[in-house]
């Protein structure tokens, strides 16, 4: 079974610190996501990586950024955290290498980071 | 416009009989697919079923199906018999467009929380 591993299950930071959130998975994917999920908003696109050093913006960039030094691990960073960045993180994983190409290919999800910002 | 729409927040179904989840989609892309995920109170996201636009018979997994109506644009899905573990947000979602770089992301809907009772 497919592991994606989120470091924290609950963090609790202070307005300006700089936040590292870190997803670590075990099945060699090609591509790692970043989501956060508000109550109304479903899950929403922050970032993703499709390679080792390479990534993409998703829908709510703004006050984050990501790195992927290694092909397991996927690192969501809040430079300055603000409340509005409280929420629960999402980190997934997939891979491309499926009979049917891509399309089918589900997302893997780890457990979650409740961050809450005060 | 809304890539993913769900329109019913919360749903409430008796334990034994079928519900039905509704999930309209926008794209204009000929080759898509739709994902439905179950949420627990738990947190974790469990992938349930898929269905690729060029599949010509509904998606099945078990107790769940998806009625898939493609002029319609609509990916329901049908939880048959249900179970008090039933209880949960579910999310539809959808994976379009070119399948490297940026197009492996899925979107997804607000999610319905579904309530079975006794």
């Amino acid at each position: 079974d497919v592991k994606v591993t989120q470091s924290s299950r609950y963090l609790v930071k202070r307005t300006g610190e700089k936040v590292f959130l870190e997803c670590v998975q075990d099945m060699d994917h090609e591509n790692m996501f970043w989501y956060r999920q508000d109550p109304g908003l479903g899950l929403r696109l922050i970032y993703f990586s499709y390679d080792v050093k390479m990534k993409e913006k998703g829908d709510i960039p703004e006050g984050y950024s990501v790195s992927r030094e290694k092909k397991e691990r996927f690192s969501l960073i809040l430079e300055s955290a603000s409340t509005n960045q409280t929420s629960m993180y999402l980190c997934a994983s997939s891979t491309i290498r499926t009979s049917l190409g891509a399309y089918n290919s589900p997302l893997h999800f780890g457990n979650g980071t409740r961050l809450t910002v005060t | 416009a809304q890539k993913i729409t769900q329109t019913q927040p919360g749903m409430f179904v008796q334990e034994k009989e079928a519900v039905t989840l509704d999930c309209t989609y926008d794209t204009s892309d000929q080759s898509y697919g739709l994902f439905w995920y179950k949420q627990p109170s738990s947190g974790e996201m469990i992938f349930l079923i898929y269905q690729g636009s060029y599949d010509e018979q509904n998606a099945t997994e078990g107790r769940y199906s998806l009625n898939f109506q493609k002029a319609r644009k609509s990916a329901n899905l049908v939880i048959s018999a249900s179970q008090l573990g039933d209880s949960a947000m579910y999310f539809c979602a959808m994976r379009e467009g070119r399948l490297t770089g940026g197009g492996n992301k899925l979107t997804f809907g607000t999610g319905t929380q579904l309530k079975v009772e006794l």
